[in-house]
């Protein structure tokens, strides 16, 4: 199963671009690479997934270099309302599971 | 809109009083699954069910028991909440779970979660 570490919070301002890091060494061949976010008192809501190199939807980007060891999820110009849990997941391709990282707090100051 | 919903929001039981969660999806998807969310903490997974098969995480506490009655619905079951369970309980669909290596088929989509109160 492939674990995921990610840095425990991160601070930044609104309007600036934020980049969160997650590393998995032990990602398997069929491997998906997906990222929630989660408000609380909320369940985890989906932002973006990807397998390889560059994926862009209206909320985020994700980039995943050729080794696949990590994957670093991009929030451009970061408003208050981006203040929460982001968490990576890596699922397994053999028993439909999903194990959730220690996530990373985003706390964005005015 | 097709979603998941958890019933109820809010759940006050008292030591050692059996209750249980309610989910319901309308997504059609085969799998779904139960976390348990506690205060600061990531979600931890309890079991899942992939269509009628279910596969319980080995450090799952026996007090928690589940059921699929078809593919709409599935339950949560504490036989004997302790005050440790207290807890967000979250109810998750996939497509296919991790079997899926197409795109999207593994996404998983969340419930607004049951949070659990134990006096």
């Amino acid at each position: 199963l492939a674990k995921t570490t990610q840095p425990i919070s991160m601070d930044s301002y609104e309007g600036q671009e934020v980049n969160i890091t997650c590393s998995h060494n032990n990602i398997a061949t069929n491997d998906y690479i997906t990222w929630y976010q989660q408000f609380p008192s909320q369940g985890p809501r989906f932002i973006i997934q990807g397998y390889k190199t560059k994926v862009t939807n209206e909320v985020a980007s994700l980039f995943i270099p050729a080794d696949r060891k990590s994957s670093t999820l991009s929030l451009p110009r970061v408003s208050l309302s981006d203040t929460a849990v982001y968490y990576c997941l890596v699922g397994d391709a053999n028993f439909n599971k999903f194990y959730f990282g220690s996530g990373t707090k985003l706390n964005v100051k005015p | 809109d097709a979603m998941v919903i958890q019933n109820p929001r809010y759940q006050v039981t008292q030591f050692g009083k059996p209750v249980t969660l309610s989910c319901s999806q309308t997504l059609n998807h085969n799998v779904m699954y139960w976390y348990q969310q506690k205060s600061s903490q990531a979600p931890k997974l309890l079991f899942h069910y992939y269509d009628k098969d279910f596969n319980n995480e080995a450090d799952t506490p026996d007090n928690f028991q589940s059921r699929r009655p078809n593919t709409s619905f599935c339950f949560l079951d504490i036989r004997s909440p302790g005050l440790g369970d207290a807890a967000m309980y979250l109810c998750a669909t996939s497509r296919e779970g991790g079997r899926g290596y197409l795109s999207g088929a593994n996404v998983l989509t969340f419930g607004a979660g049951s949070r659990l109160t134990v006096l």
